[in-house]
């Protein structure tokens, strides 16, 4: 299995509050994305990143920011939560082609109350 | 625009056959994807079709006609651990960059005794 790890796997938070989710990867690849996971719908992409310091938008990016300050962190900031965000949302990553065959995070399940 | 769909939920027996269907309109092709995903999990890599025809893994089956946009994904001698989403992904090589899947919603498939 791939070396990829989010934290927390739980979060509860207030409306208003920033929050933080950190995705860890141990399998030294270029890319990273961040994507939320709603009932009734695809998994939508957040942001992404092909390199450190290296990122960009993907479909649902509004609220929402990153940063990649290493190879191995890829975090994701919402800086005020709604409770629009309260989703679950999945860190992956994958190796050389740029997307595609993708390697999971457990996920982390946030509700905003 | 692009759209992806796939049955929300199908039933089968344990021992069958099930094929999940996934027709697409993007407006880039450049490879499908079939994931698996159980409840309260990650998604995990399955298949992966960029040229017309069969891709056999096991018990496990994808097609692909890309003129007509549709793929499926069979399963064969249908085991309880089956049970679970089954998610089609399509990357769009005309999106924002090369870097980006489109996702189904996902076809959960109950698996009967």
């Amino acid at each position: 299995d791939a070396g990829i790890t989010q934290s927390p796997r739980h979060k509860v938070t207030e409306t208003g509050t920033p929050v933080t989710l950190r995705c860890h990867q141990t399998e030294n690849h270029r890319y990273m994305y961040w994507y939320r996971q709603d009932p009734g719908h695809g998994l939508r992409l957040i942001h992404y990143s092909y390199g450190v310091k290296d990122t960009d938008k993907g479909e649902v990016s509004d609220g929402y920011s990153v940063s990649r300050s290493k190879t191995e962190d890829f975090l994701l900031t919402l800086e005020s939560a709604t409770s629009s965000q309260t989703s679950v949302y999945f860190c992956a990553i994958s190796d050389g082609d740029g997307g595609g065959k993708l390697f999971f995070g457990s996920g982390t399940q946030l509700s905003v109350l | 625009g692009q759209n992806i769909d796939q049955p929300t939920e199908m039933t089968a027996t344990e021992g069958a056959i099930v094929q999940i269907n996934c027709t697409y309109q993007t407006s880039g092709f450049n490879g499908l994807f079939w994931y698996q995903q159980h409840a309260g999990e990650a998604p995990t890599f399955l298949s992966y079709n960029v040229l017309d025809g069969l891709e056999e893994k096991g018990r496990f089956s994808s097609f692909l006609s890309r003129s007509k946009g549709y793929s499926y994904l069979l399963l064969k001698e249908l085991q309880m651990k089956d049970s679970a989403s089954y998610l089609c992904a399509v990357r769009d090589g005309a999106q924002w960059s090369n870097y980006q899947l489109i996702w189904g919603a996902g076809t959960k498939l109950i698996i009967k005794p």
